[in-house]
């Protein structure tokens, strides 16, 4: 199956802070998309993004399909951005179900 | 609904009980996937529902574990002699098809 891995694993950022997450997938997709986890455990969609650049307030992310990776920018961080951040593929060979990897854990401090 | 709703939001069962966790999805998603998240891991999908078809459950992890959705809306979740390996949280997830997942806030099973 396909395999998703997602750097850095774990993130400390001081409020106001700008940062990047990266995940690479070892296969072809045609589904991307980018989770928040809150740290109350729930899972919120920011991005549906196989390919191209969306941009959603402080939040924007780009997908590279044909060089296999995906970019998360995170610009002016703030608390309420702490969690797990989790990119899921839809690999070409299968129906339609998610693959998630391994997430990036990050903190925001005042 | 709003949302995908999910319940019980937690269950506390003892080794060997059966259980069943429901997820009610967005209204009109026809499709309706569930996942198991373990302690300090990303959600691993189980199986995958299109209206009342089970169209993939290769991620069941034995026969003890059985989801149904009879008639293309609410589904069930069911676990036969839980054990404590099957302590996790169970989340349930609704689109259109192939388009954006939206998650229920999940139960969380502990097997004693």
């Amino acid at each position: 199956g396909i395999q998703v891995e997602q750097s850095p694993p774990d993130l400390i950022l001081q409020e106001g802070a700008n940062s990047t997450l990266r995940c690479n997938f070892s296969d072809s997709v045609n589904n991307l998309q980018w989770f928040h986890q809150n740290p109350w455990g729930q899972l919120i969609n920011l991005f549906y993004i196989p390919s191209g650049t969306k941009q959603n307030g402080r939040l924007s992310a780009t997908t590279v399909a044909t060089e296999r990776y995906s970019l998360l920018y995170i610009s002016s961080s703030q608390t309420t951005d702490s969690g797990v951040y989790f990119c899921a593929v839809q690999w070409s060979g299968t129906a339609s179900k998610l693959t998630f990897g391994t997430g990036t854990r990050l903190q925001v401090t005042l | 609904g709003a949302g995908v709703s999910q319940s019980p939001r937690y269950k506390v069962a003892k080794r060997g009980q059966d259980v069943a966790l429901r997820c009610d999805p967005i209204s009109g998603h026809v499709s309706l996937f569930w996942y198991q998240q373990a302690l300090g891991q990303g959600p691993e999908f189980l199986t995958y529902f299109q209206n009342e078809a089970q169209l993939d459950k290769s991620g069941l992890p034995s026969d003890r574990f059985f989801a149904e959705r009879p008639e293309g809306s609410v589904s069930t979740l069911k676990i036969q002699r839980t054990q404590q390996e099957d302590s996790a949280v169970y989340l349930c997830a609704s689109s259109i098809k192939g388009g954006k997942l939206f998650f229920g806030s999940g139960t969380q099973l502990s097997v004693l």
